[in-house]
């Protein structure tokens, strides 16, 4: 199994201070995520990298950085955290098995945010 | 609309039953297909990926039909550990995109 694990698995925090959340990984997989979780929407991707310093946007970026300077972290950061931002923050990776399309994605245990 | 839709749960069922979920995706550009498990409070879990030719994995049968956008799986003699959210998860454009996942709450 990959390793990969997040970092705090719980934190609280008040509204308008920054956050950074981390995702680490041991096995240099190229491609890692960020999704949040929340009731009534499921698992929506917020960045995404695809290497070193290559990061894209999701679809609920909004509020939301990430850096990858490293292939073994993915950060997220709120630059100033909103109550909205109270979520379930999973990182991903995405492994290659070999062949075309043959991906196999595992997800840390994720990080529970409270923003109050 | 939303690009995974599932149907809405929850499902409960006595131990023995055999249940269904369905799912359908939007984009027909969609590459790879997956059921993911999810326990309360925990990371999704790879269930099972699907073929278009239909794959089975003891109990567990999962189905694609790429014409219809259409993605099932099938427990057979459910158990009480099935109980959890089941989550249809398609491929594009090397993201993983997520339907809301359904509930099956399995009952003695």
């Amino acid at each position: 199994d990959a390793g990969i694990t997040q970092s705090p698995r719980h934190k609280v925090t008040e509204t308008g201070t920054p956050v950074t959340l981390r995702c680490h990984q041991t096995e240099n997989h190229r491609y890692m995520y960020w999704y949040r979780q929340d009731p009534g929407h499921g698992l929506r991707l917020i960045h995404y990298s695809y290497g070193v310093k290559d990061t894209d946007k999701g679809e609920v970026s909004d509020g939301y950085s990430v850096s990858r300077s490293k292939t073994e972290d993915f950060l997220l950061t709120l630059e100033s955290a909103t109550s909205s931002q109270t979520s379930v923050y999973f990182c991903a990776i995405r492994e290659d098995r070999g062949g075309d399309l043959n991906y196999g994605y595992t997800f840390g245990s994720g990080t529970r945010l409270t923003v109050v | 609309r939303k690009e995974v839709e599932q149907d809405p749960g929850p499902f409960n069922v006595p131990e023995g039953a055999t249940v269904a979920f369905n799912c359908t995706y939007s984009n027909s550009a969609s590459q790879s297909f997956f059921w993911y498990r999810q326990d309360c409070r925990k990371e999704p879990k790879l269930l099972m990926s699907v073929y278009s030719s239909g794959n089975e994995d003891g109990r567990f049968t999962a189905q694609l039909n790429r014409a219809s956008q259409y993605i099932s799986l099938l427990i057979r003699d459910s158990k009480l550990s099935d109980s959890a959210t089941y989550l249809c998860v398609v491929t594009l454009g090397g993201k993983l995109i997520f339907g809301q996942g359904t509930e099956l709450s399995v009952k003695p």
